[in-house]
Parts: C-alpha cells; sequence; structure tokens
C-alpha cells in the first residue's frame, strides 16, 4: 500500500501564481522526497527533507514538514508555465527501507 | 553524465505474451529499483537490487514477474504471461548507495497489453 497521500489531486492556477501541494503519511520516516513528472517522462528529484528538518528551501521551492502531523507541504513561487507537471511525495523509513510514492498532485501552470 | 537507460520505450503485446524491458543505471550506482506505473497512481515499487543482490520484491507478482541484476549493473525485467492488469509504465532507477536519498529515474518503458 502506499504511504504518502497528496492533496490536492489536481490543481490549477495563473502563471506567477504560488502554488502549493499538500502530502500527509501514515507511519514514522526518515525522510520525505518530492519529485516531478512531467507527461510521459520519468521521475525527476526536487527536494529531500529528513525527519529532524522543519523547512528546506531549493530555488522557487520551499518544503515544510510536520512529523507531529505526518504532513509536508511543497510550495512553487512565481510557477511559471513549464512547472506544468505531476508531483509526488515519497517517504522512506517506518521499519522499511523503501521509497513509497503518492498518487501525486497533477498541476497546470496556465499561461 | 549519462542517465538511467531503458528500452524498450513503448511496447504493445497480447495477454499471454511475454515481454522483457532493460535498464542500465547511472555507472557506479550500485542500488536499482523497478517501479510499476499504473494510469493515474504513483509509482509502485516492484523489486531493489543492492549490486547483484536482491533486498526487496516483496511487491513483485512472482508467478509472472521475474528479474535479474546480472554483474551488479544492468537490469531485466520479464514478464511471463502478460495479463491486462500489467498495462503500465515500468520504471527503472538507480543510486548511488543504498537508502540514502535522491533516486535517478529512466524514461520508462509504456507497456500495453491487449
Amino acid at each position: 500500500s502506499q504511504q504518502g497521500e497528496e492533496d490536492p489531486q489536481a490543481l490549477s492556477i495563473q502563471e506567477g501564481e504560488n502554488a502549493t501541494m499538500n502530502c500527509s503519511y501514515k507511519t514514522s520516516i526518515n525522510n520525505l522526497q518530492w519529485y516531478r513528472q512531467n507527461s510521459g517522462r520519468g521521475l525527476v528529484h526536487l527536494i529531500l527533507i529528513r525527519s529532524n528538518e522543519r523547512e528546506k528551501h531549493s530555488g522557487r521551492l520551499r518544503v515544510t514538514l510536520d512529523t507531529s502531523k505526518k504532513s509536508s507541504s511543497l510550495l512553487i513561487t512565481a510557477s511559471r508555465a513549464a512547472d506544468t507537471a505531476s508531483y509526488f511525495c515519497a517517504t522512506a523509513g517506518g521499519g522499511s527501507e523503501k521509497l513509497v510514492f503518492g498518487k501525486g498532485t497533477k498541476l497546470t501552470v496556465n499561461p | 553524465e549519462a542517465g538511467v537507460a531503458q528500452s524498450p520505450r513503448y511496447k504493445i503485446i497480447e495477454k499471454r505474451q511475454s515481454v522483457a524491458f532493460w535498464c542500465n543505471p547511472i555507472s557506479g550506482h550500485a542500488t536499482l529499483y523497478w517501479y510499476q506505473q499504473i494510469l493515474g497512481q504513483g509509482p509502485k515499487l516492484l523489486i531493489q537490487f543492492q549490486n547483484n543482490g536482491v533486498v526487496d520484491d516483496s511487491q513483485l507478482p512472482k508467478d509472472r514477474f521475474s528479474a535479474e541484476r546480472l554483474k551488479g549493473v544492468d537490469s531485466t525485467l520479464k514478464i511471463q504471461p502478460a495479463k491486462l492488469e500489467d498495462s503500465a509504465v515500468y520504471l527503472c532507477a538507480s543510486s548511488l548507495k543504498f537508502n540514502t536519498g535522491e533516486l535517478f529515474f529512466g524514461e520508462g518503458s509504456r507497456l500495453t497489453v491487449l
């Protein structure tokens, strides 16, 4: 079964707006990762946040992690049409070493 | 640096036929993964290798799926016989070390079973 659950399932915004996606998980983790997948392509790693970290930045990306609520959020600021993709959270830990992916959020950025 | 290579990119077969997918990971990456991604869902881990040993194959349908990683480099995933529900994208990924973060994915092999 899959660990992470992204919310919303789909998100449509205008270029320049911010996009926020959430991920909830069920068991304890060692780290949580976010990946992007363009249509028909493989997944690309965006950012990793460890269980002892609360916030991490990478360019226009900001990830937060709240282990007490078992949730994470991915914020993309000043979105661009090229950010149109599906975004997946993936968790590692909880007694298992494998990386488990959620179902993803499909983001559409309209020019 | 060359990425993860997969072939074929697309394959159409009829049910009960067999198919094989090939993956060449990034040079020096010890860990190799095969994921199955059904349309509209997230990737599901089928099997994970550390060098040429299997670390996790708990979700691999062993009655029809098999995978090997000879010499700890290339890997092949085989399905025999295929079922309609095997229609999916098969993603290969590799990482430098076991359980240390970032996975690098190939473009995937899209299988359609008719």
